[in-house]
């Protein structure tokens, strides 16, 4: 069945740092991909999206690309804020699954200052 | 995107009686979701509950444990029944919207059986 897999946490970064969440899945045909945050205490949001591939999702200032090829939609932000910490959850969609969503297990990030 | 409201937002509950947790959206909706996270783990989808259609569970979770009703496209309850202290969790509900089924979430419940 499909499935969505996270590099684990949790990763500390510097403020100002380069961030990269890897993501890759496992489904047949085309899945949608989503990245959501889980700031502390709250819940979840839908950060970006991506509906096919090569499409780029993009949502302060993180980014996320769709590869086919690689089966990737890994998150990247370019400068890390203290504010970016929080829990990040990689999932897809796909219509062979009526549309439920596949959650991966979730990236914790703390970025200190 | 609908604005989703959650109550109670937490409770510590009596080992052996039920909570009944509300879901309301500022939009009519179609499909509905409920979820169970527990402290620092992914989402577990309990079931997904379509206006006008009996609730669908998911493997390992059973209508008796969670009753749920969708009366109408902006407002949903699920029950937990007869809870344990493995029940404690957070219990999220999301809608889903698009073609795609972007889901956003509600704030969540903090549930905590002693």
């Amino acid at each position: 069945g499909d499935s969505v897999t996270q590099m684990e946490g949790p990763v500390t970064l510097s403020e100002e740092a380069f961030l990269t969440i890897n993501c890759t899945y496992t489904a047949t045909g085309y899945p949608s991909l989503f990245w959501y945050v889980q700031y502390p205490g709250e819940g979840l949001q839908l950060l970006l999206k991506a509906t096919k591939a090569d499409d780029k999702g993009s949502n302060k200032g993180f980014e996320a690309t769709y590869r086919k090829e690689t089966t990737s939609f890994h998150l990247e932000k370019g400068s890390v804020q203290v504010s970016d910490s929080a829990v990040y959850f990689c999932a897809l969609s796909n219509a062979g699954n009526n549309r439920k969503l596949i959650w991966g297990l979730g990236t914790s990030l703390a970025v200190n200052p | 995107s609908a604005v989703i409201s959650q109550k109670p937002s937490r409770d510590i509950c009596q080992r052996g009686t039920s909570l009944t947790i509300q879901c309301q959206v500022d939009s009519q909706v179609t499909m509905m979701f409920w979820y169970r996270q527990q402290p620092g783990q992914s989402l577990t989808l309990i079931a997904t509950a379509n206006q006008g259609s009996e609730a669908t569970y998911e493997s390992g979770f059973v209508i008796d444990k969670f009753p749920i009703s969708r009366p109408n496209l902006t407002f949903s309850t699920l029950t937990v029944s007869n809870m344990s202290p493995e029940d404690s969790s957070i219990y999220l509900c999301s809608v889903g919207q698009g073609v795609y089924n972007e889901q956003f979430f509600g704030p969540g419940t903090r549930l905590t059986v002693l």
